[in-house]
């Protein structure tokens, strides 16, 4: 079975600082892993995905991850918060061809909070 | 192009009565999934359609069904509801030649009373 972990319910940053949300998975065979954001009362908005190849994908907004293999990590970073990002932020993960099909297992999800 | 639509975007409705929502695929995708959000269990899986067939199905009780038409376009069912059903029901397509990420619409929230 597959599973995802957000270890941090909150994550505060000042704006223009780096921010990090971190995403551990497992899952039998190659991750596809994805993140998303949901805005209150609104649906997930898809950020960026890895599904092979380089370990930092690169995605919407200026966000990026890191793919680490031997951590098992999907971490999401931004070198620079601004206050609008503001929001609910899912890790997720799809199992490889073999493995639950196109389903997306979720983490608890993170809220982020950037003040000025 | 246009997003996922679903309607109705809210919902009342009574302990044991049944509602059926609605979603449209962004155009071209025929790949639709469902997934329930509540406070208490977050984000789970209810079931995935493809060309009118159904090929994942999450761990939610019979009462909970969907179906796909022809036109991508689907639509799930809840029967007999019951107060833990509240929740936000989010539907999300996916084109089917690569891409692998879902898109998903704003979502129905409905309201067992």
């Amino acid at each position: 079975a597959q599973s995802v972990a957000q270890p941090e319910d909150q994550v505060n940053v000042a704006e223009g600082n780096p921010l990090t949300v971190k995403c551990t998975y497992s899952v039998s065979g190659n991750p596809y892993l994805f993140w998303y954001v949901q805005y209150p009362n609104r649906g997930l908005q898809f950020l960026l995905k890895y599904i092979t190849g380089d370990n930092l994908v690169k995605g919407s907004y200026g966000f990026e991850a890191e793919f680490n293999k031997s951590q098992t990590s999907f971490h999401l970073k931004k070198p620079s918060a601004l206050v609008s990002d503001s929001a609910l932020y899912f890790c997720a993960v799809r199992g490889g061809l073999t493995g639950g099909g196109n389903k997306l297992t979720f983490g608890t999800g993170t809220q982020l909070k950037v003040e000025l | 192009k246009a997003g996922v639509t679903q309607t109705p975007r809210y919902l009342i409705k009574t302990r044991g009565q049944q509602v059926t929502l609605s979603c449209s695929p962004i155009s071209g995708h025929r790949s639709v999934s469902w997934y329930q959000q509540t406070p208490g269990q977050g984000l789970q899986f209810l079931f995935e359609y493809f060309s009118e067939t159904q090929r994942n199905k999450g761990n939610f009780p019979g009462r909970f069904s969907g179906r796909q038409f022809s036109n991508s376009r689907s639509e799930m069912n809840v029967s007999t509801l019951e107060l833990g059903d509240s929740a936000l029901y989010l539907c999300a397509s996916r084109r089917t030649s690569g891409g692998y990420e879902q898109y998903f619409g704003p979502g129905t929230r409905l309201t067992v009373t």
